[in-house]
């Protein structure tokens, strides 16, 4: 069965660090866009980072760029996201998903875990 | 950056209506677009990819269609089953995704 299981959330303190851990099963991650999207409380999804198949090229959204890290470890079949500098805004449920290339162009999140939720609070 | 925008914000509807939601791109965007749906306390799902094409084991119920910077997820005739959250997200930048902002769907 394909299936992404995050880790690693959990509350911390504003100007905390915490890393976040996305376990995959029944495919190979490294043969795909891997990206992280969150969901504050109430909110809409929102678009985190990806990192690229084969050349782990990484892009980031505005909001995180410079405090985040995606990262992937092919051995463990694992998509990582390093967080530093957390703010309150940070707060959400983070999925990882897998973004698929459907007729090789139409990429789309069709696998996604369950999420991990980070809060932020003093 | 893309920014996407859906209308409506929310929708009130009865068992067996016709629904139609609809999203918008900031710039054209060919037919890289796809349409999720969230239960509430669930995962998101892949409905449509591609404006258009129907992801595997989604009732055909559900259309998409559209192009450029105006797009449209329809339910030809609504299930209590189909209540959510509806979200389009642009993929014309990939790896680069943006999302709109999410149509909460209601049965009458």
């Amino acid at each position: 069965e394909v299936q992404l299981v995050e880790s690693g959330g959990g509350l911390v303190k504003p100007g905390g660090s915490l890393r976040l851990s996305c376990e995959a099963s029944g495919f190979t991650p490294s043969n795909f866009f891997m990206s992280w999207v969150r969901q504050a409380p109430g909110k809409g999804l929102d678009w985190v980072s990806s990192i690229s198949a084969s050349r782990n090229f990484t892009y980031y959204a505005e909001s995180v760029k410079g405090r985040f890290t995606i990262s992937r470890d092919n051995s463990k079949n694992s998509l990582y996201l390093q967080m530093h500098s957390l703010r309150a805004e940070d707060t959400a449920v983070y999925f990882c998903a897998r973004s698929y290339g459907f007729n090789t162009f139409y990429y789309a999140m069709d696998v996604w875990g369950q999420g991990t939720t980070v809060t932020v609070s003093s | 950056d893309i920014q996407m925008s859906q209308s409506p914000s929310s929708l009130s509807a009865s068992v067996g209506d016709r629904v139609t939601i609809t999203c918008r791109a900031s710039v054209p965007i060919d037919n890289y677009l796809n349409w999720f749906q969230q239960k509430p306390g669930r995962t998101p799902k892949l409905l449509i990819y591609g404006a258009s094409n129907l992801q595997n084991g989604v009732p055909s119920r559900f259309n998409g269609s559209g192009s450029g910077t105006d797009f449209t997820l329809t339910i030809t005739s609504l299930q209590p089953e189909d209540v959510a959250t509806y979200y389009c997200q642009q993929s014309h930048s990939v790896p680069i995704f943006s999302f709109g902002p999410g149509t909460r769907l209601h049965i009458k």
